[in-house]
């Protein structure tokens, strides 16, 4: 059973909107949260993070927002740029499990210029 | 630079074979592990460690083993009893009290 999903296998944007990127998870126990971006070939980046006890954190034009009651969260980029394509992986912690990350699927983000 | 070093790269490996692969990190994280990822799948856990001489199995361990005898280091090796070995290999690293883990830059394993 998947604990964490993202439901759009691709999206695809074009540069200087938007790009919103969107996770659930099952497991009210995750207490963190985080991005990473992958290219091909290449291991995953870390993007953003944001703990369970705070809504929303942003970092330049990335922001990720929590919903815990709904077990959502998001990724906005905002603009988007050409160098964003690439598959964004969101991913879970358990509290107490110290790096024990939970993935999902990933979506492949396609930045159109 | 700090980093995370996994070689090698690419390897090919007969059936039947054992293969190692190496990780090393200079980020003197406490904390290392090994993901496996294959085609269109997520990220799955095959072994963490999180001390020098103690490990404890992922979600995948079977048919993989590996040892953690220095802190900067800890080798995966795919035996012959993984059923299904090709695919892409991660090795990662954290601080002890950290939730963000970092990604070495992955090596892909086929077997022929």
């Amino acid at each position: 059973d998947q604990q964490v999903k993202q439901n759009s296998p691709s999206l695809s944007v074009q540069e200087g909107r938007i790009s919103i990127l969107n996770c659930d998870y099952t497991n009210s126990m995750f207490d963190y949260f985080l991005w990473y971006k992958k290219y091909p070939a290449e291991g995953p980046t870390f993007l953003i993070s944001i703990s369970s006890i705070k809504d929303k954190n942003e970092d330049g034009r990335f922001t990720v927002f929590l919903n815990k009651s709904a077990k959502h969260l998001s990724l906005h980029i905002v603009p988007s740029q050409p160098g964003d394509s690439a598959v964004y992986f969101c991913a879970a912690s358990p509290r107490g499990s110290q790096g024990n990350l939970i993935f999902g699927k990933g979506t492949k983000l396609s930045v159109k210029p | 630079d700090g980093g995370i070093t996994q070689s090698p790269k690419y390897l090919f490996r007969k059936e039947g074979q054992n293969v190692t692969l190496s990780c090393e990190q200079n980020l003197n994280h406490d904390a290392m592990y090994w993901y496996r990822q294959d085609p269109g799948q997520g990220l799955r856990l095959i072994y963490y460690s999180q001390i020098v001489n103690d490990f404890q199995k992922g979600d995948i361990a079977e048919g993989y083993s590996v040892s953690r005898e220095k802190k900067e280091s800890f080798p995966l090796t795919v035996t012959s009893a993984q059923k299904n070995p090709t695919a892409f290999y991660l090795c990662a690293s954290s601080q002890w009290s950290g939730n963000t883990i970092y990604f070495g830059e992955g090596s892909w394993l086929t077997v022929v």
